[in-house]
């Protein structure tokens, strides 16, 4: 089953303080874990990725830890600011396509 | 540039009704998808085109057709709505692998059927 999973449902953050969202997936197919990020009324736009051999990968104020191992990512927000308060969602791609497999995504609320 | 262009953007369907939505693309990528998204459950695959000539069923293809009308062009058909499509639509499109990963989405279509 192509399944990724992810948590928190919603997130509320201080403004300067560290937001988490951790996501898991089953199959080992998956080489390609990117995470997008949705304002209302807008499409999905990719944030960050990572491939499964590095364990972290850093652009700016977004971090992705991946555990291998673990079959776990997860994304890490620096320095969150209210900017930053959309809806987050982890996924997983897979096929010669580059389908993707979403997670349920987070929606991050940073308040001033 | 205007990257992943859909329409309609908002459509009011009664049900048994059909309708398609369109979706082009000015990248020059090869793969092309469709994707539905519901509150709590993400987005999901509905159809995809790994290059112009294909298309393959994604995770809940049901009720849904497609067409790749050329490599810029992926439209969605629904032939005989239903309440359960209501949702929002995302065209997306990419390079095909190993050359691209990035996947580029459209602003969606929001699509209610009473």
């Amino acid at each position: 089953q192509q399944q990724v999973k992810q948590s928190p449902q919603s997130l509320i953050v201080q403004k300067g303080g560290i937001s988490i969202i951790n996501c898991a997936y089953e199959n080992t197919a998956f080489d390609y874990f990117p995470w997008y990020q949705q304002f209302p009324g807008k499409g999905p736009a990719l944030l960050i990725a990572i491939r499964p051999d590095v364990s972290e990968k850093k652009e700016g104020r977004f971090t992705i830890s991946f555990n291998k191992s673990a079959k776990q990512f997860s994304l890490h927000i620096m320095d969150s600011q209210p900017g930053d308060s959309a809806t987050y969602f982890c996924a997983a791609s897979w096929g010669s396509a580059r389908q993707l497999t979403f997670g349920s995504g987070t929606q991050l609320t940073v308040l001033p | 540039n205007a990257g992943v262009t859909q329409t309609p953007k908002f459509q009011v369907l009664k049900t048994g009704q059909s309708m398609t939505l369109q979706c082009a693309q000015d990248m020059n990528h090869n793969s092309m998808y469709w994707y539905r998204q519901d509150p709590g459950m993400g987005l999901r695959l509905i159809y995809y085109s790994a290059s112009e000539g294909t298309t393959d069923k994604g995770e809940v293809p049901n009720g849904y057709n497609v067409s790749r009308l050329n490599k810029r062009e992926f439209s969605l058909r629904l032939e005989s709505a239903a309440p359960s499509q209501t949702s929002v639509y995302f065209c997306a499109s990419s390079e095909t692998f190993p050359s691209g990963n990035t996947i580029y989405f459209g602003e969606g279509s929001w699509l209610t059927v009473v």
